[in-house]
């Protein structure tokens, strides 16, 4: 079946840690994204990469890092800078240009204990 | 910058009908989304527009002016399982790609 892959689905981090969350597509999608929410709220973008081996911040890129060594594969860290990070993690893909959808994974709950 | 503002909730009966607003600023524009969400899932594609006009599908429907930066969904013939957040997304393209900017999303319950 082709789509987004998010894992896990929930995970649970001490205050401190890093934890690091994962995204495949196999939908030949040159573009992906990570979006966070919080609870009521909207969709806030933390970071975005067009092409393998490059990606831009987000409006919220602060205490997270990415990488995109594979178009298949955009993983998202949660540092512990990130001091607030306990919400709901969606990642996304694309094709380039303007018209094309973005298309999103089922989505990664992280809480901090 | 971007801006892009929605109600935040809306109630409608069975059967009838729901006008969720969005009106945007944005730097610039290539593009203008509509998505469902139901509580805890993922976000899923109802429309887009990138012209002036009322795009059909189905129950739904999306209008756009680009001239006033509003667009609205239409849902018809409202069904128990409407009941969701709607989101409004626009892309501005250019430098910023494809990348999308969300509103805070309309969380619409539908009463029997």
């Amino acid at each position: 079946d082709g789509g987004i892959t998010q894992s896990p689905k929930y995970l649970f981090r001490k205050e401190g840690q890093n934890v690091t969350l994962s995204c495949e597509q196999n939908l030949n999608h040159d573009a992906m994204y990570w979006y966070r929410q919080d609870p009521g709220q909207g969709l806030r973008l933390i970071y975005y990469s067009q092409i393998v081996n490059d990606f831009q911040k987000g409006d919220i890129a602060e205490g997270y890092s990415v990488s995109r060594e594979k178009k298949e594969s955009f993983p998202l860290t949660v540092t512990s800078a990130q001091k607030n990070p306990t919400a709901f993690y969606l990642c996304a893909s694309s094709r380039q240009g303007s018209g094309n959808t973005i298309y999103f994974g089922e989505g990664s709950w992280l809480t901090v204990v | 910058g971007q801006n892009i503002d929605q109600p935040t909730e809306m109630t409608a009966t069975e059967g009838a009908i729901v006008q969720i607003n969005c009106t945007y600023q944005t730097s610039g524009f290539n593009g203008l989304f509509w998505y469902q969400q139901h509580a805890g899932e993922a976000p899923t594609f109802l429309s887009y527009n990138v012209l002036d006009g009322l795009e059909e599908k189905g129950r739904f429907s999306s209008f756009l002016s680009r001239s006033k930066g509003y667009s609205y969904l239409l849902l018809k013939e409202l069904q128990m399982k409407d009941s969701a957040s709607y989101l409004c997304a626009v892309r501005a393209g250019g430098a910023a790609g494809n990348k999308l900017t969300f509103g805070g999303g309309t969380r619409v319950l539908v009463k029997p």
